[in-house]
């Protein structure tokens, strides 16, 4: 079974700081990796997603993929106080067996301090 | 405006009693799901429907029933609840099974 692990547990920065955040996974044979930030009271909300090798920007955020050591991260620049939240990374199975079951992680608090 | 509506957004139950929790989703996708988040467990995968048919099932007991009755419902009935069915449950939708999830704002459900 598919397990999804985070680091850190939590994070506390000052605005403005390049924030980094990781993830490893146990299955090589994974489709794709979603980062998800969810605000306390609300349903989780996709932020970037990275299916090949290698990293993707979108904005602020920088997703970096390694399938050899099963390992994503993601990076925000210039983080602001608004994306105090906890992250949340998931996986998806592999090519054939997607029924859309994502496997999350427990996620990693951030908190970015004015 | 939410795309994806839950109800109730909060729910107390007694242990044995039997509630449907409603999830209607506006945003014309396929595919819908139920996740449930508990306080020292991650987010966990419970169905996918698409079109209306069930998909995949990783809830080990029967005691959880989804409904759709529409394309855009899916509902989920729980009976014989227990103290341990203390969650907040999410409902999710995608257009097709390989896109991004939208998850509504979820029912959290506690079980005395």
């Amino acid at each position: 079974q598919e397990k999804v692990q985070q680091s850190p547990e939590s994070l506390i920065v000052p605005e403005g700081a390049m924030v980094s955040l990781n993830c490893s996974f146990s299955d090589s044979a994974s489709q794709s990796i979603w980062w998800y930030q969810q605000h306390p009271g609300k349903g989780p909300k996709a932020l970037i997603s990275i299916f090949s090798n290698g990293n993707k920007k979108e904005g602020r955020l920088t997703v970096y993929l390694n399938r050899a050591s099963l390992h994503v991260s993601l990076h925000i620049k210039d983080s602001q106080p608004s994306d105090s939240a906890v992250y949340l990374c998931a996986v998806s199975r592999g090519t054939g067996a997607n029924t859309g079951k994502l496997t999350f992680g427990h996620g990693t608090i951030l908190r970015v301090h004015p | 405006d939410p795309k994806i509506i839950q109800k109730p957004k909060y729910l107390v139950a007694v242990t044995g009693s039997e509630k449907i929790l409603i999830c209607e989703q506006y945003l014309g996708h396929n595919a819908m799901y139920w996740y449930r988040q508990s306080a020292k467990k991650p987010l966990e995968f419970m169905f996918s429907y698409s079109y209306q048919k069930l998909m995949d099932n990783q809830t080990a007991s029967s005691r959880f029933q989804p409904q759709s009755s529409k394309k855009n419902h899916l509902d989920l009935q729980i009976t014989a609840l227990k103290p341990d069915d203390s969650a907040t449950y999410f409902c999710a939708s995608s257009q097709d099974q390989t896109n991004t999830l939208y998850f509504g704002a979820g029912t959290r459900l506690s079980v005395l």
